[in-house]
């Protein structure tokens, strides 16, 4: 199992706000950056957030990151249809030296 | 344009090997560190290495230690992944990642599927 503990699925309908959580420990999310990567059915996965809350640029406002503790979550407001996709968490384990996903949320757009 | 393409996957029988490359174009690869992360047939996203700018840093996932060895050619803009002892559960599709260190994985290849089955 994955060292970081997310959902294995969510759902919403077009226009709601849905969250995602990330779990993880002092070793990672408690003193590292988190990461959330989206993977589109049948695609490479793309970086969505970086640095706990920053989004890269042609992201749109409506994912949002946030962290707090040995946590971490992935809020996406105004859903889409185009946003049914797999998300996933990530983060540097100093622990361990190795980097760590999260087991992934399948998002379905109801 | 970032492009990352992976190759040398395919079919390989257990205990056998392969080595697979990715060719980098459109950044200066020699200042990015780079990794490699795979994803079983239906499961999420494992990393498996990592390697610095300049070669110095390497970093292993506990279930490739010892079997996998990352390497990189700054001239040819090629990161490549030596895998030995090659057993049924390496069986993935294997990403060449750009490491841009604070700011993430910032790049990701197509993918190379590796298949390990007698």
């Amino acid at each position: 199992q994955s060292v970081l503990t997310q959902p294995p699925s969510a759902s919403g309908t077009p226009g709601q706000r849905v969250t995602i959580s990330c779990s993880g420990s002092s070793s990672n999310i408690g003193s590292n950056y988190v990461y959330w990567y989206q993977q589109l059915p049948g695609t490479a996965p793309k970086l969505l957030i970086y640095r706990n809350n920053q989004r890269p640029s042609g992201v749109p406002d409506r994912f949002s990151g946030s962290r707090s503790g040995t946590s971490a979550s992935l809020a996406i407001s105004g859903l889409r249809s185009e946003d049914e996709a797999d998300y996933y968490c990530a983060a540097w384990d100093g622990s361990l030296s190795v980097a760590v996903f999260g087991g992934g949320t399948q998002l379905t757009v109801l | 344009e970032v492009q990352l393409v992976e190759s040398g996957g395919g079919l390989v029988q257990p205990g056998g090997s392969l080595r697979l490359s990715c060719a980098a174009s459109g950044f200066t690869f020699s200042i990015y560190s780079m990794n490699w992360v795979r994803q079983a047939p239906g499961k999420g996203l494992e990393w498996v290495s990592y390697i610095s700018s300049s070669s110095t840093t390497i970093y292993y996932a506990d279930s490739v230690k010892g079997r996998f060895t990352i390497s990189r050619d700054n001239v040819k803009n090629s990161l490549y992944l030596q895998m030995n002892s090659l057993r049924d559960e390496d069986t993935a599709v294997y990403y060449c990642v750009r490491d841009s260190g604070r700011d993430g994985y910032t790049a990701w290849g197509q993918g190379t599927l590796v298949t390990v089955s007698s």
